[in-house]
């Protein structure tokens, strides 16, 4: 059980680039959700999924899109990356869809940055 | 505006004594409350939780103390332990939100 996993683990972008971020879990969960977080913050809510077919925006989806693409897998792209989109990305899943008592369980982490 | 606040950036704690770290929010539909631990370079770890209808929960070595009428919570940990030593982050869920506060580093000094 890998649990959730993220790739790549570090990117360097220039300005305008696109890229996306690749998150997988293995334990079956419905919900799928990724966060940003920068320094001195909390993690902030970009988008989730509360099941496999549906998205929603959370706090900060501006500059951002995301597809569900099966159960497993929930992908964040930047199409056009800004300075201001440098920060650490977590993606975290959790067995139940929308606001639920179950913890959520975390990626080890994407670090972003865009020159 | 800050919905879920965490006003100590950094704890300094002596192993084997007590931390207690605090979380305030402002937004009452908020109905479940979460501590994650977080190391460097990983995941945040989900640590305790509590629902609104209970006052406290207790797992092990750390409590969770929900004041309603106050809006405030506060993870105890005892004794500390030099693992103990993260970053800690209370989260508010409720009102279709889920909502991290800043975070607290703690230190557990030897």
């Amino acid at each position: 059980n890998a649990g959730v996993t993220q790739t790549p683990k570090f990117q360097v972008l220039k300005t305008g680039q696109s890229m996306t971020l690749q998150c997988a879990q293995d334990m079956n969960h419905n919900s799928m959700y990724w966060y940003r977080q920068d320094p001195g913050m909390g993690l902030r809510l970009i988008y989730y999924s509360a099941s496999e077919g549906t998205t929603d925006k959370g706090e900060v989806p501006n500059g951002y899109n995301v597809s569900r693409l099966n159960k497993r897998e929930f992908s964040l792209r930047l199409e056009s990356a800004a300075p201001s989109q440098t920060s650490v990305y977590f993606c975290a899943s959790r067995i139940s869809g929308g606001s639920s008592t179950d913890t959520q369980y975390f990626g080890p982490g994407t670090r972003l940055t865009v020159l | 505006d800050q919905q879920v606040k965490q006003n100590s950036p950094s704890l300094s704690v002596q192993e084997g004594r007590i931390s207690i770290l605090n979380c305030d929010y402002t937004n009452s539909m908020f109905d479940y409350f979460l501590w994650y631990k977080k190391y460097p370079a990983e995941g945040p770890t989900f640590l305790i939780s509590i629902s609104s209808i209970k006052d406290k929960n207790e797992d092990g070595r750390f409590t969770v103390f929900l004041n309603k009428s106050a809006k405030h919570l506060s993870l105890h940990i005892v004794p500390s332990q030099p693992g103990d030593s993260a970053v800690y982050f209370c989260a508010a869920e409720g009102d279709d939100k889920i909502i991290f506060g800043k975070g607290t580093r703690l230190h557990i000094l030897p």
